[in-house]
């Protein structure tokens, strides 16, 4: 398996404009999580989904973020309007169903709002 | 909820063996304790887990003591490959759901 994958790595844009990030979990997990780290505030739980359903969304910083993962193999954040503060790395994460299992990462998305 | 407590930084030569701690003293009984690390511009990635007992892998150990309150891993002989964030975290249930609480983590300088 080719572990998680997040896309774009990179991404600068205007502030206002709207900002889509990917993840592709690893085929078969069962749980997906969507983390943003800064510098100031360090690795932040934004939400996760159990089986394709949100389970957890009170990390997610206003209306202006939004995820959603249609099916097991696919799930997006999107960040509508983006601000300057939401400059960030947004790692994405999958793991399996039991406390036995550990959580696999991607790479993230360096986030850059100007 | 569970929190995890770990210094800010360490310091260790190059190949001689590392111990980084951190105190969970709200543990509960069915939260695991895992450690990740995060190299330089990468993602975390997981080192390894445990329970109650004392657990081994081929890159590290983690130490648990007996009332489970506190734990350290052990880095056998560190390579400067091993300079990185660990981040102590209790994989806990709440409400029947998974959590995964995040210490702020211990920055590990190796000096050659």
């Amino acid at each position: 398996d080719a572990g998680v994958i997040q896309s774009p790595r990179h991404e600068v844009t205007e502030m206002g404009q709207e900002v889509t990030l990917r993840c592709k979990p690893i085929s078969g997990h069962d749980y997906l999580f969507w983390y943003r780290q800064t510098m100031m505030r360090g690795l932040e739980l934004l939400i996760y989904f159990n089986n394709n359903v949100p389970i957890d969304d009170s990390g997610m910083p206003e209306d202006r973020f939004s995820a959603k993962m249609p099916n097991a193999s696919f799930s997006t954040l999107k960040i509508q309007p983006s601000e300057p503060r939401d400059s960030a790395v947004y790692f994405c994460a999958s793991s399996g169903d039991s406390f036995n299992e550990k959580l696999f990462f991607g790479s993230g998305t360096q986030l850059s709002v100007l | 909820d569970a929190k995890t407590t770990q210094p800010n930084s360490m310091e260790s030569n190059e190949e001689e063996p590392v111990h980084l701690p951190c105190n969970h003293s709200t543990i509960s009984g069915t939260d695991y304790i895992h450690w990740y690390r995060q190299l330089p511009s990468q993602g975390p990635e997981y080192v390894i887990h445990g329970l109650t007992s004392n657990v081994n892998n081929r890159m590290a150990s983690l130490a648990i003591a007996e009332d489970r309150k506190s734990s350290t891993l052990i880095l056998h002989r560190a390579t400067l490959r091993d300079a990185a964030v660990y981040y102590c975290i209790l994989r806990a249930t709440l409400d029947s759901n998974y959590q995964l609480i995040w210490g702020a983590g211990t920055k590990l300088i190796i000096k050659p």
